[in-house]
């Protein structure tokens, strides 16, 4: 059965610095997302891409959150400056078109921000 | 906007007893809903989804959960509860495009 894949599952980094998260959707996906569920809260919306832009944003993306779609099959997060805050579990999703219903979700990427 | 509210944060059960986890949401629009389960240190897991087909959805590991219009719900119901079920399950509602909201979550807990 086809997956979405993330690495690394774990990412442990120093507040201030770049981190970048990896996803590898699912083949002929064609939407991708980021989630993210702080320890003991509820998973947010980060943000959805398609057609090599983002499509919508929470109002958790800020500025120093970006994504990219580097190549055909990588789609990857960027922090530019962690913050403490940032610590979370992100899970990226993908679905072949519009409609959460489709909706396909990686493992995971825990991050702490020390 | 569209929203979840899952009653009851943490839910305890007997082995073999009815497992219901409650969630009830708001939405504008007919929407669509799900249930994920997400084991210690796993990521999310899709158990059963509601798309305006058949209002009892059946889903994997015995789970089912029935939408009802009229109470603006989406329970989760097992008949038997089994130690494998200890999770923690999260209701989502969609509004048919690429957002989807979730619930806070509910801890079920299963006691020999």
């Amino acid at each position: 059965e086809p997956e979405v894949t993330q690495t690394p599952s774990h990412q442990v980094t120093q507040m201030g610095q770049e981190v970048i998260l990896r996803c590898v959707p699912i083949s002929n996906h064609l939407y991708f997302y980021w989630y993210r569920q702080i320890l003991g809260q509820k998973v947010e919306f980060l943000v959805s891409f398609y057609n090599n832009e983002i499509s919508e944003k929470s109002e958790i993306f800020d500025d120093q959150f970006s994504v990219e779609r580097p190549d055909g099959s990588n789609f990857t997060l960027k922090i530019r400056s962690t913050k403490l805050e940032d610590s979370a579990m992100y899970f990226c999703a993908s679905s072949p078109d519009r409609g959460a219903e489709k909706l396909f979700f990686g493992s995971g990427t825990q991050l702490s921000v020390l | 906007a569209q929203s979840v509210t899952q009653l009851g944060s943490h839910v305890s059960v007997s082995e073999g007893a009815l497992v219901l986890l409650r969630c009830n949401y708001s939405s504008s629009v007919p929407p669509y809903l799900f249930w994920y389960v997400q084991y210690p240190n796993q990521g999310l897991q899709l158990l059963l989804k509601y798309t305006s087909a058949a209002t009892l959805v059946k889903g994997i590991n015995g789970f089912e959960a029935e939408f009802k219009k009229s109470e603006t719900s989406f329970h989760l119901t097992k008949p038997s509860a089994h130690m494998s079920d200890a999770a923690e399950y999260f209701c989502a509602v969609s509004d048919r495009g690429n957002d989807m909201r979730f619930g806070a979550g509910t801890r079920l807990t299963v006691k020999p």
